[in-house]
């Protein structure tokens, strides 16, 4: 069975970055997309980005680019999520979340995290 | 960006009853739609992938359909746990987007 294990809570100030990691297991992890998604208080989901291990490229939503960074190590089998330049507005949960496959189309989350809060807050 | 909209953003219905949730994308996305339920405090869950393959473990009563932009999933016959927030997914380009959500309520 597929597990999603992302780290723990963060606080931080505003202009500081924050990295979540993603350790998954029960399966191969080249073998699928891992994408970032979050969710600010009370409000929808929204794709961040992700990375396709097994070709070694991330793909990034535009009103994220220059400021978030997806990697993957194979040999930990974990995935991680680099947002840097944080603001308020940044204060959301943060899920990773499995590819159906390893392409990146189309695109569906099978899997999911259980998701890290961060807090921005001055 | 494809845009995915959802109707209604929310409805009330009584165990027992059929409802059925809209999704209509900004331009044509073939097949590749998604749609997710999360309760409070908890992940999302993968329900329907290909507009209306069933994912595995998911129960009959849920069920979708649809084709290029418009979209539908259905709960034949509300059960207790249904009461959720719905949300479906365009995987056809980037980036891939959410539509809204749907609130599912008790009546």
């Amino acid at each position: 069975q597929v597990q999603l294990v992302q780290s723990g809570a963060e606080v931080k100030k505003p202009g500081s970055s924050v990295k979540v990691a993603c350790k998954t297991s029960g399966g191969t992890f080249s073998n699928n997309v891992i994408s970032w998604v979050r969710q600010a208080p009370g409000q929808g989901l929204e794709w961040m980005g992700g990375s396709a291990p097994i070709v070694g490229s991330a793909k990034y939503a535009q009103k994220f680019q220059g400021r978030v960074t997806i990697t993957a190590d194979a040999s930990t089998s974990t995935a991680y999520m680099d947002l840097s330049s944080l603001r308020s507005e940044d204060t959301a949960v943060y899920y990773c979340a499995r590819g159906f496959s390893s392409s990146w189309y189309p695109h569906y989350c099978d899997s999911w995290g259980q998701g890290t809060l961060v807090t921005v807050s001055s | 960006d494809i845009q995915m909209t959802q109707s209604p953003s929310s409805v009330s219905a009584s165990v027992g009853d059929r409802v059925t949730i809209t999704c209509r994308a900004s331009q044509g996305i073939s097949s590749w739609l998604a749609w997710y339920q999360q309760k409070p405090g908890k992940a999302p869950k993968l329900l329907i992938y290909a507009a209306s393959s069933l994912q595995s473990g998911v129960p009959s009563r849920f069920s979708g359909s649809g084709f290029g932009t418009d979209f539908t999933l259905t709960i034949s016959s509300l059960q207790p746990e249904d009461f959720a927030t719905y949300y479906c997914q365009q995987g056809y380009s980037f980036p891939y987007t959410f539509g809204q959500g749907t609130k599912l309520e008790i009546k």
